[in-house]
C-alpha cells in the first residue's frame, strides 16, 4: 500500500476563517512534509517532520501552524490566510533519514485545493 | 543554494514518437534523484537513482544518472497520449529530508 489520504480534497475559506488539513498514511512511514504547490509551479517544501518532531519548517508564516499528533497523522491548521495562499497543498511521506534501508522516495497524496476568498 | 533545473520546459509530440527529459542539478551532498510524474493531481513517483550508469526501466520508461555531469535523464519510448503530463525532476542532498525540485516539463502527446 503506497496511499496517502488527505481530507478534505477542495476548500474554500474567508481570511477570518479558521481550517485544517489532513493527511494520513499507513506505510509506516516516520517522515511527513507539507508543500504548497501553485499552479504550472513545482512543488514547494513548507514542513518536515521526522519521528513526529519538527525537523524543518521553511520560513512559513505563523498563519500555518502544522501538527503531527502521532506517527500516521499530520495536520496543517489555517488561520487568517491571505489571498495569496490559495494554492494546492500536498503532503507527503517517506522513511526519514537515517533509516536502515536504501528507500527514500517521498509518496504524495492527492491534495487539499486550497482557495482563500 | 541547491539547484535543479529540467529542459525542455515545454515538449509537444505525436503518439509513437520517443522523448528524452532533461534534469541538471547541483545539490550539496547528493544523494539521490527522483523522477515524478503530475497529471492533475498529485505526483506519482516513477524512479530514484542514486548510482551513475545503472538504467533503470519500467516498461516505456527508463531513467539514468551520471553523477560526474550532474544530470538525468528520463526517455519515454513508443508515447501515447496518457504519458501527457507534467514530469518533476527533484534532488535530494544528504543530511535533511529535503527534495529540491526543478520546474518540470510539461509533455503533451498528440494522438
Amino acid at each position: 500500500d503506497t496511499e496517502v489520504t488527505q481530507t478534505p480534497k477542495h476548500l474554500v475559506m474567508g481570511m477570518t476563517n479558521k481550517k485544517s488539513l489532513k493527511c494520513e498514511q499507513h506505510m509506516g512511514h516516520r517522515a511527513m512534509y507539507w508543500y504548497k504547490q501553485k499552479a504550472k509551479k513545482p512543488p514547494e517544501l513548507m514542513f518536515v517532520y521526522s519521528y513526529e518532531k519538527l525537523s524543518i519548517n521553511e520560513s512559513v508564516p505563523s498563519r500555518f501552524s502544522p501538527e503531527c499528533p502521532n506517527s500516521s497523522l499530520l495536520n496543517l491548521h489555517l488561520h487568517a490566510l491571505q489571498p495569496e495562499d490559495s494554492a494546492l497543498y500536498l503532503c507527503a511521506s517517506s522513511h526519514p533519514h537515517g533509516w536502515s534501508g536504501s528507500s527514500y522516495e517521498q509518496y504524495f497524496g492527492p491534495g487539499t485545493r486550497l482557495t482563500v476568498t | 543554494e541547491d539547484k535543479v533545473v529540467q529542459s525542455p520546459l515545454s515538449l509537444v509530440v505525436h503518439e509513437g514518437d520517443t522523448v528524452t527529459l532533461n534534469c541538471s542539478y547541483e545539490v550539496t551532498n547528493f544523494r539521490s534523484l527522483l523522477w515524478y510524474k503530475q497529471e492533475k493531481k498529485a505526483p506519482t513517483f516513477l524512479f530514484m537513482l542514486t548510482s551513475s550508469g545503472i538504467e533503470k526501466k519500467s516498461g516505456r520508461l527508463s531513467s539514468i544518472l551520471d553523477k560526474k555531469e550532474l544530470f538525468s535523464i528520463l526517455n519515454i519510448t513508443a508515447t501515447q497520449t496518457g504519458d501527457s503530463a507534467v514530469y518533476l525532476c527533484a534532488a535530494r542532498g544528504g543530511g535533511a529530508q529535503k527534495l529540491v525540485f526543478g520546474q518540470g516539463t510539461r509533455l503533451t502527446i498528440n494522438p
